[in-house]
């Protein structure tokens, strides 16, 4: 299995752009995580989704983050309009049932 | 509120000496904890993990004490390899169809060979 996949690996943008980041979970994974992470604030829950619906975004810091699961191999988070304080590596990751959480290899975001 | 706490931020080890990480919580409904290392430039990597129920879990060189009363937990590395120099992340977690993730702050651990 290739685990979950992420990208970009890496996006630089101007303050104001969108922003879309994408993630393809373990197949078979019936849960999706969003997280951020910052040095000032660590690794945070943005929202999470299972079996394709969004369970929990309030973790989700402004109108501006919204994340979507069209269907179970592919989710989007997307950001706009994009602003300096966005920047940050954001991670995708993917769980079976009640079990460990695999964790993609991250978008690191940096916003001018 | 950080309901999951690393108070260490970094550690320095010698190789081949134990290795001890240290974590605290505070929310006693927590059932599930995990250890993840994370290199840099990558996503974090599942280590190991304890369910409640349970006072230690070991897996080969790794092992993860728990102590409920105390509201602590402590992962152990033994003997410690300079490969194991990484950020360390504890996490706690509630019951439920998708356990939700609480992570701490994070302990950079180096082993010096």
């Amino acid at each position: 299995d290739a685990g979950v996949i992420q990208s970009p690996r890496h996006e630089v943008t101007e303050m104001g752009q969108e922003v879309t980041l994408r993630c393809k979970p373990i197949s078979g994974h019936n849960s999706l995580f969003w997280y951020r992470q910052t040095m000032m604030r660590g690794l945070e829950l943005l929202i999470y989704f299972n079996n394709n619906v969004p369970i929990d975004d309030s973790g989700m810091p402004e109108d501006r983050f919204s994340a979507k699961m069209p269907n179970a191999s592919f989710s989007t988070l997307k950001i706009q309009p994009s602003e300096p304080r966005d920047s940050a590596v954001y991670f995708c990751a993917s769980q079976m049932l009640a079990h460990e959480q695999y964790f993609g290899p991250g978008t690191r975001l940096t916003v001018t | 509120d950080q309901q999951v706490k690393q108070n260490s931020p970094s550690l320095s080890v010698q190789e081949g000496r134990i290795s001890i990480l240290n974590c605290d919580y505070t929310n006693s409904m927590f059932d599930y904890f995990l250890w993840y290392k994370k290199y840099p430039a990558e996503g974090p990597t599942f280590l190991i993990s304890i369910s409640s129920i349970k006072d230690k879990n070991e897996d080969g060189r790794f092992t993860v004490f728990l102590n409920k009363s105390a509201k602590h937990l402590s992962l152990h590395i033994v003997p410690s390899q300079p490969g194991d120099s990484a950020v360390y992340f504890c996490a706690a977690s509630l019951s439920g169809s998708a356990r939700q993730l609480t992570f701490g702050s994070g302990t950079q651990l180096t082993v010096l060979p």
